[in-house]
């Protein structure tokens, strides 16, 4: 299997601009989950979806955050306008939940760093 | 609110020796599961190993084992034999097992250095 896929690696861009992580999860895995880090905060959970629906998003920072998951195999999170404060390494993370099983481990994409300026 | 504590900001280790990590939460319910993700300098997150509570024996993976003690609700990384390729961030991670919760809260992590 991929694993899990994030596009772009790297973004930089200028404060004000729209900006779109990109997320494919593992095929097959029914939970989708936006993770930000930064040395301040450390790693932290923005949003995260089961079967394509949003579950728990009570980590968006704000309105300038949106996340949307139209299919099983895509997920997208967006920054619109972006500010400086919103540089950090997104990641995506995607597991399986088994019946019967209490929960399942989360694998991790390679991460976005995106840069504001 | 579930918190996760890792007092040890930063360690080292010789190759070959082993290293122990630190790491103890907060929570009130009965049932939940721990993980130990290693995020290497390519920042992608590993999984190294996972234990769920009720469980009472340790987890190991190879050269990987934790000490879970939950009265004392702590739960330590052990690396026996460490490698130059353990040398990576260390996260240990708490789940909730009520109301299918699927949220990760993650302690700040350990710096391991593993000098040759």
């Amino acid at each position: 299997d991929a694993g899990v896929i994030q596009s772009p690696r790297h973004e930089v861009t200028e404060m004000g601009q729209e900006v779109t992580l990109r997320c494919k999860p593992i095929s097959g895995h029914d939970y989708l989950f936006w993770y930000r880090q930064t040395m301040m905060r450390g790693l932290e959970l923005l949003i995260y979806f089961n079967n394509n629906v949003p579950i728990d998003d009570s980590g968006m920072p704000e309105d300038r955050f949106s996340a949307k998951m139209p299919n099983a195999s895509f997920s997208t999170l967006k920054i619109q306008p972006s500010e400086p404060r919103d540089s950090a390494v997104y990641f995506c993370a995607s597991s399986l939940l088994l019946a019967g099983a209490l929960t399942d481990t989360q694998y991790f994409g390679p991460g976005t760093r995106l840069t504001v300026l | 609110a579930q918190t996760v504590t890792q007092s040890q900001p930063e360690m080292s280790v010789q190759e070959a020796e082993t290293v122990t990590l630190s790491c103890t939460y907060d929570t009130s319910e009965s049932n939940y599961y721990l993980f130990w993700y290693k995020q290497p300098p390519s920042r992608q997150m590993i999984l190294v190993i996972r234990q769920e509570a009720y469980k009472q024996q340790n987890a190991t993976e190879n050269r990987f084992s934790v000490n879970f003690q939950k009265a004392a609700k702590s739960f330590s990384l052990k690396i026996s034999d460490s490698q130059l390729g353990d040398t990576a961030m260390y996260f240990c991670a708490f789940m909730t097992d009520q109301g299918g919760s699927e949220k990760l809260v993650f302690g700040k992590g350990t710096k391991l250095t593993v000098n040759p």
